[in-house]
């Protein structure tokens, strides 16, 4: 079964710039979240997709977005990028379930100059 | 609010000693309780996790953590550590009253170093 797939693994933009991030999710898995990890701030949620619908975000601005397709697949969207959004952006997905263990992908590294 | 707590930025080991990875945690109702496993530029990768039942839980590569609801603590240990289990660790929290939301709360992580 394949794991979690995030594109691209790397990408750096300039100061101004729109990024789009992208997630595959495990096959038959729902639920997609979307975190990021950032040496001062560690690891912070910033939104969750199930069957199309954000039931939950996280304590970030407008400027980050999100929308999940009816495959499951998932995108975020960051517009106007700051130096501070320089981060590892992690997708993670599961099955649904509140006990269920979240599978993470292996990141998008952003780099904003 | 859930908040995790993990106290020590970095354990160190010599191979084949016993190791231990602390974590406290906070919720309102009940928690479950998750342990990740972070390798250099790799996303996170499931270790364990406690929903309910026996307290001392087992996972992958000869891992396992004992809750303590008494404690709030859900400690990660491993009888004999490895050089290769080397890495950054988080443990995590979800509340079981957000049924179904799958939001995390981790904790700051702590760097296991094993030394050979």
């Amino acid at each position: 079964k394949a794991g979690v797939t995030q594109t691209p693994r790397y990408l750096i933009k300039t100061r101004g710039q729109q990024v789009t991030l992208s997630c595959s999710p495990i096959s038959g898995h729902r639920s997609v979240s979307w975190y990021q990890q950032t040496p001062g701030q560690g690891l912070q949620f910033l939104f969750e997709y199930f069957s199309e619908t954000q039931r939950n975000k996280g304590n970030f601005p407008g400027r980050f977005s999100g929308r999940q397709f009816s495959n499951s697949r998932s995108e975020m969207n960051v517009s106007t990028l700051e130096l501070g959004d320089s981060a590892l952006y992690l997708c993670a997905s599961s099955s649904g379930p509140a006990g269920t263990e979240a599978f993470f992908g292996q990141g998008t590294r952003l780099t904003v100059v | 609010a859930q908040s995790v707590a993990q106290p020590e930025d970095q354990v160190n080991v010599a191979e084949g000693n016993p190791l231990t990875v602390k974590c406290t945690y906070s919720v309102s109702g009940n928690p479950y309780l998750f342990w990740y496993v972070q390798y250099p530029n790799r996303g996170l990768q499931f270790l364990l996790k406690y929903i309910t039942g026996d307290n001392l839980v087992k996972g992958s590569y000869g891992f396992e953590a004992e809750f303590n609801k008494s404690q709030t603590s859900f400690h990660l240990k491993k009888p004999s550590a490895l050089v290769s289990d080397s890495a950054l660790y988080f443990c995590a929290v979800r509340d079981t009253r957000n049924t179904g939301f799958q939001k995390l709360v981790f904790g700051t992580g702590t760097r296991l170093l094993v030394s050979p």
